[in-house]
């Protein structure tokens, strides 16, 4: 069975800080994808970074980046010097077995960022 | 270079009244999944389908739910007689033929029954 847990259901932090959003994932495939999705107020999903279980560098996109440790299972989502447009609702989403196509959603997390 | 098209964006039906949700996926993609957000919930797959073909319906309810993905056209999410349960944002997704190559979404129709 495969599970994503997003224990942080809304954060509100002010315009600058950084913030972490966190995710905890559950699978027995040796073979796993793990995914972030940026949902905007207007509600579109957006596609913020996909990885592979076999790829544990850490990844910077700009203001964004990922710590993806196996150990602890945890694929967390850190936002620097926030602003105001990163409000939304961030999801987590996994997808494993080779071949595999159904991604596994966490509930979200939503964040406010107060100018 | 268009994203994934649905249509419409938002969609009020009665109760008992028949709902039809369109997606076109992005150019040069041939798998295409429906997705179903409810209230405060993350996306739950309903159905996966390649043209012509459903691959996998194992998210699908049981009943007055179908879909399908024609030769032609775009792909049909259809839900017949519509209850106020089925009210939820329907998002659809594309992607290519490398395995696990990432979902693209559409911008979801919103479903709302009276």
């Amino acid at each position: 069975a495969q599970k994503v847990t997003q224990a942080q259901t809304e954060i509100s932090v002010v315009e600058k800080e950084d913030v972490t959003l966190d995710c905890v994932y559950e699978t027995r495939d040796t073979t796993y994808y793990l995914f972030w999705y940026k949902q905007p107020p207007s509600g579109e999903l957006v596609f913020l970074i996909r990885r592979n279980s076999f790829d544990e560098q850490n990844e910077i996109s700009g203001r964004y980046s990922w710590n993806f440790q196996k150990s602890t299972s945890s694929f967390n989502f850190t936002i620097t010097a926030s602003q105001v447009v990163d409000s939304a609702v961030y999801f987590c989403a996994l997808n494993s077995g080779a071949g595999s196509y159904q991604l596994t959603f966490g509930k979200g997390t939503k964040l406010s960022v107060i100018p | 270079n268009a994203g994934v098209m649905q249509n419409p964006r938002h969609l009020v039906r009665r109760r008992g009244q028949e709902a039809r949700l369109r997606c076109s996926p992005m150019k040069g993609h041939s798998h295409v999944y429906w997705y179903r957000q409810l209230p405060e919930e993350g996306l739950k797959f309903m159905v996966y389908l390649q043209k012509e073909n459903i691959i996998d319906e194992s998210g699908m309810p049981k009943e007055r739910f179908s879909a399908e993905f024609p030769k032609e056209g775009p792909s049909i999410l259809r839900i017949q007689q519509v209850v106020r349960g089925d009210s939820a944002a329907y998002f659809c997704a594309s992607s290519g033929d490398v395995d696990n190559s990432p979902l693209h979404f559409g911008n979801g129709t919103r479903l709302t029954v009276t």
